[in-house]
């Protein structure tokens, strides 16, 4: 079975704190994303990464950096964050598309409250 | 510009009374369809990937079907445990995904 992890179900930040959020897969996939998810707005793509130091810009971008050093690993970083980055937010992977299996694999969310 | 609606947004069922979850696109030149459930505080979990119109999966109680502009999750004779947000994806030809705001489903028991 396919396994995405994430470092927290559940964090707390003051606004300005830098924050991580770790997310590992065990499925050798090349792609992995990081969505956020708010209530009647859906899944928004933030960034998404197609090999190792490699990054593309989402729909959401702004406030937001990544950080892709080993293949199953990929990182969300909110530099300085804001009480609108309150947030569900969740990772994902999949194969390359070509590989005939494109479907993405999420891991279970971090819930991120920022006071 | 490439959209993906779902409809309705929420649809409260009797357990055992079946019916249907609507994932319409706009998208030309579809590469792949793909529909995930979300319990709440949960992460998407992945059900049916659907390539082509007139493909169709199972899996239990669920069905998938695809035609050139819509694809359908049927849901016979559910239970309780089938409550749960179903969320309808698309692989556009660029490879991007594009997400419906899915399907808030709730069974009575």
């Amino acid at each position: 079975d396919v396994k995405v992890t994430q470092s927290s179900r559940y964090l707390v930040k003051r606004t300005g704190e830098k924050v991580f959020l770790e997310c590992v897969q065990d499925m050798d996939h090349e792609n992995m994303f990081w969505y956020r998810q708010d209530p009647g707005l859906g899944l928004r793509l933030i960034y998404f990464s197609y090999d190792v130091k490699m990054k593309e810009k989402g729909d959401i971008p702004e406030g937001y950096s990544v950080s892709r050093e080993k293949k199953e690993r990929f990182s969300l970083i909110l530099e300085s964050a804001s009480t609108n980055q309150t947030s569900m937010y969740l990772c994902a992977s999949s194969f390359r598309p070509g590989q005939g299996r494109y479907e993405q694999y999420f891991g279970p969310g971090t819930r991120l409250t920022v006071t | 510009e490439d959209q993906v609606t779902q409809s309705p947004e929420a649809l409260r069922l009797q357990e055992g009374e079946s019916s249907s979850l609507n994932c319409s696109y706009t998208v030309s030149g579809l590469r792949g369809l793909f529909w995930y459930r979300q319990d709440p505080g949960k992460g998407p979990e992945f059900l049916f990937t659907l390539y082509s119109a007139g493909e169709e999966k199972e899996k239990e109680r669920l069905k998938a079907t695809l035609t050139k502009k819509e694809s359908f999750l049927h849901i016979t004779a559910p239970k309780p445990e089938d409550s749960a947000t179903y969320l309808c994806a698309v692989q556009a030809p660029d490879d991007k995904i594009i997400f419906g705001k899915g399907t808030r489903l709730h069974i009575l028991p």
